[in-house]
């Protein structure tokens, strides 16, 4: 079952825009991170937000973390065309064990010049 | 190597065939996923290494799909008696997971292969 839910499902903006993407979660979390995924190849991370965080830069990102909403934002500024790609949340259920990421079904941002 | 590398990228095979889909993580990293992701989909967990130890199995979809890791390192998914639903992406990422006694109390930063891409006929 999915445990982060991205919204929207689809983002189409100009370059110089900001994108914001909203990731819903359903358990407790240790940690909520987000990915970024290119057509046709693999995730790459993009920024780790852990469950006592509530906002964290890097560079052109900021995300932010509701814990008590189980809601996460990330926003993009200032958009290139290069980020067109789909971003994923993903979160851990929590466990002390260690777990799996259970991975949303991403947003897809085309950005046009 | 210096990422997680998969093979093969790209398998065409035919139902009812076997395949063997291999993983090899970075090196040092203990704990190995794999997900699978069909045609603009998001991830499917599969399954969740930690060691030659899989704590979770859970997202195996039937008794058709079966995964191994031997020697910390190189994991293996083995998808038996192909069908077409089982056609996707499969992704394999690593962590740096558990060290020694240092309990593990959080699933960091997971590095993905380029994944192997499964068209069963």
């Amino acid at each position: 079952s999915q445990q982060g839910e991205e919204d929207p499902q689809a983002l189409s903006i100009q370059e110089g825009e900001n994108a914001t993407m909203n990731c819903s979660y359903k358990t407790s979390i240790n940690n909520l991170q987000w990915y970024r995924q290119n057509s046709g190849r693999g995730l790459v991370h993009l920024i780790l937000i852990r469950s006592n965080e509530r906002e964290k830069h890097s560079g052109r990102l900021r995300v932010t973390l509701d814990t008590s909403k189980k809601s996460s934002s990330l926003l993009i500024t200032a958009s290139r065309a290069a980020d067109t790609a789909s971003y994923f949340c993903a979160t851990d259920a929590g466990s002390t064990a260690g777990t799996a990421l259970i991975f949303g079904k991403g947003t897809t941002l085309s950005v046009s010049s | 190597g210096a990422g997680v590398s998969q093979s093969p990228s790209n398998k065409v095979t035919e139902k009812g065939k076997d395949v063997e889909l291999r993983c090899d993580p970075i090196s040092g990293h203990t704990a190995l996923y794999w997900y699978r992701q069909s045609l603009g989909q998001g991830l499917e967990f599969l399954i969740y290494f930690q060691g030659n130890s899989a704590p979770d199995k859970s997202g195996l979809p039937s008794d058709r799909f079966s995964a191994e890791r031997t020697g910390g390192s190189v994991s293996t998914l083995t998808i038996q008696r192909t069908q077409q639903e089982d056609s996707a992406v499969y992704l394999c990422a690593s962590s740096l997971g558990r060290r020694g006694r240092i309990p593990f109390t959080n699933t960091g930063e997971l590095f993905f292969g380029e994944g192997s891409r499964l068209t069963v006929l």
